[in-house]
């Protein structure tokens, strides 16, 4: 069965960078869009990025655009998430998601990134 | 950015009884090539959110058939014909027509 498991989240400071990881098992990941959403403490649901499966397409949420960085291993069945220059408005659980007739068929169970001095 | 407004905010609901969530877009979702990417997620509480429905009608696997998904252009339903204990939780919408994909804000199911 699909399972994605992410990875690297934490406690950074403001300005600081982390680096995601999403391990992905169970299907045949070089095929498939993949995308990261986040989600704030009490709050709704943001896309944050995504990528075509042969990486030529990338797009970002606004609010990332310029800091964080999607990129994907297909022989490594891995999803990343660079983030820099993080801001306290960052702060949230990060889930990985395949793309499947249209977006977000599965997701992972997140991982916690926090940002505070 | 297309803006997602869904309705209402909070729906209690007797078990059993049906349930109807509404989501609005501030535009068309129907693509160039006559697709409309819209679905609805659930999340349960303390969990990862479960896709229900995508492309407005389309149920995913393993997900019970009393969720439907309906609407066109702008505006769009999720229907729960008989409410189960296991259904409380957030319903979210989410276009993803327009770059960026955005949801809608969210719609708390409970039982009465």
């Amino acid at each position: 069965q699909v399972q994605l498991v992410e990875s690297g989240g934490g406690l950074v400071k403001p300005g600081g960078s982390l680096r995601l990881s999403c391990a992905a098992s169970g299907f045949t990941f070089s095929d498939y869009y993949m995308s990261w959403i986040r989600q704030a403490p009490g709050k709704g649901l943001e896309w944050v990025s995504y990528i075509s499966s042969s990486s030529t397409h990338i797009d970002y949420s606004h609010s990332v655009e310029g800091r964080f960085t999607i990129s994907r291993d297909n022989a490594k069945n891995s999803l990343y998430l660079q983030m820099n220059s993080l801001r306290a408005e960052d702060t949230a659980v990060y889930y990985c998601a395949r793309d499947k007739d249209d977006y977000g068929d599965s997701w992972g169970q997140g991982t916690l990134v926090t940002v505070s001095s | 950015d297309v803006v997602m407004t869904q309705s209402p905010l909070s729906l209690p609901v007797t078990l059993g009884q049906p349930a109807s969530i509404s989501c609005r877009s501030s535009q068309s979702l129907v693509y160039s090539d006559g697709n409309t990417f819209l679905s609805w997620f659930q999340q349960r509480p303390g969990q990862s959110p479960r896709r229900l429905i995508y492309k407005v009608s389309n149920r995913d696997s393993g997900v019970p058939d009393r969720f439907s998904g309906s609407g066109s252009g702008t505006d769009f339903t999720l229907k729960i014909s008989r409410v189960e204990a296991e259904d409380v939780g957030v319903y979210y919408c989410m276009q993803g027509t327009h770059w960026p994909l955005t949801f809608g804000g969210g719609t708390k199911v409970e039982i009465k």
